[in-house]
């Protein structure tokens, strides 16, 4: 199956900080997705950006598909960006299912 | 709005007891499915189904029943949990169009079985 490996694993900044966290996927893809996972267990849908740049207020993500991989940045942090940050790929032919990365857990200290 | 709901969002239970959390979508989408969050495992599928009355098995489908009946709706069936089946899980949806392959969670279900 498709592999997804996100890092850094683990980042701790404080707030006011910048970031990027970085997902590679290793064959070609119709659906990449960004989440956030709350504290509270909710899945948040950052991002669907299977290619190209998009931004949405202090967060943007780039999917370079033909390199396989996607870059989600993170400005000027705030501590309501801690929790666990999960990039998902579904591989061309997949049948919609979507396999998740191990998560990038960032910790946004006052 | 848009969205994926299930129900209960949270549930304790002891084992063996029968029990069936509910996803609804309101977005007519094809494709449903059910993940299964597990410390140091991920998020993991369970089953998925790509109409009414058409599902199949994903990664992790034992112990688990599922049905498809109006496109809407995709209840997951425990028949006899046990406590390896404590777990948060999570429903999504999807439409099967090419112009967008984006997919939808609900806000998630936490289940102890005891």
């Amino acid at each position: 199956g498709i592999q997804v490996e996100q890092s850094p694993p683990d980042l701790i900044l404080q707030e006011g900080a910048n970031s990027t966290l970085r997902c590679n996927f290793s064959d070609s893809v119709n659906n990449l997705q960004w989440f956030h996972q709350n504290p509270w267990g909710q899945l948040i849908n950052l991002f669907y950006i299977p290619s190209g740049t998009k931004q949405n207020g202090r967060l943007s993500a780039t999917t370079v598909a033909t390199e396989r991989y996607s870059l989600l940045y993170i400005s000027s942090s705030q501590t309501t960006d801690s929790g666990v940050y999960f990039c998902a790929v579904e591989r061309i032919g997949g049948y919609s299912t979507l396999t998740f990365g191990k998560g990038t857990m960032l910790l946004v200290s006052p | 709005e848009a969205q994926v709901t299930q129900n209960p969002r949270y549930l304790i239970t002891v084992t063996g007891k029968k029990l069936t959390v509910t996803c609804s979508q309101n977005m007519n989408h094809e494709y449903m499915s059910w993940y299964r969050q597990d410390p140091g495992l991920g998020l993991r599928q369970i089953y998925y189904s790509m109409n009414v009355e058409v599902t199949d098995k994903g990664d992790v489908p034992e112990g688990y029943k599922v049905s498809r009946k109006e496109k809407r709706n995709f209840p997951l069936i425990l028949e006899s949990p046990s406590p390896n089946q404590t777990s948060l899980y999570f429903c999504a949806s999807g439409s099967t169009s090419v112009t967008s392959y984006e997919q939808y969670f609900g806000p998630g279900t936490r289940l102890t079985v005891t």
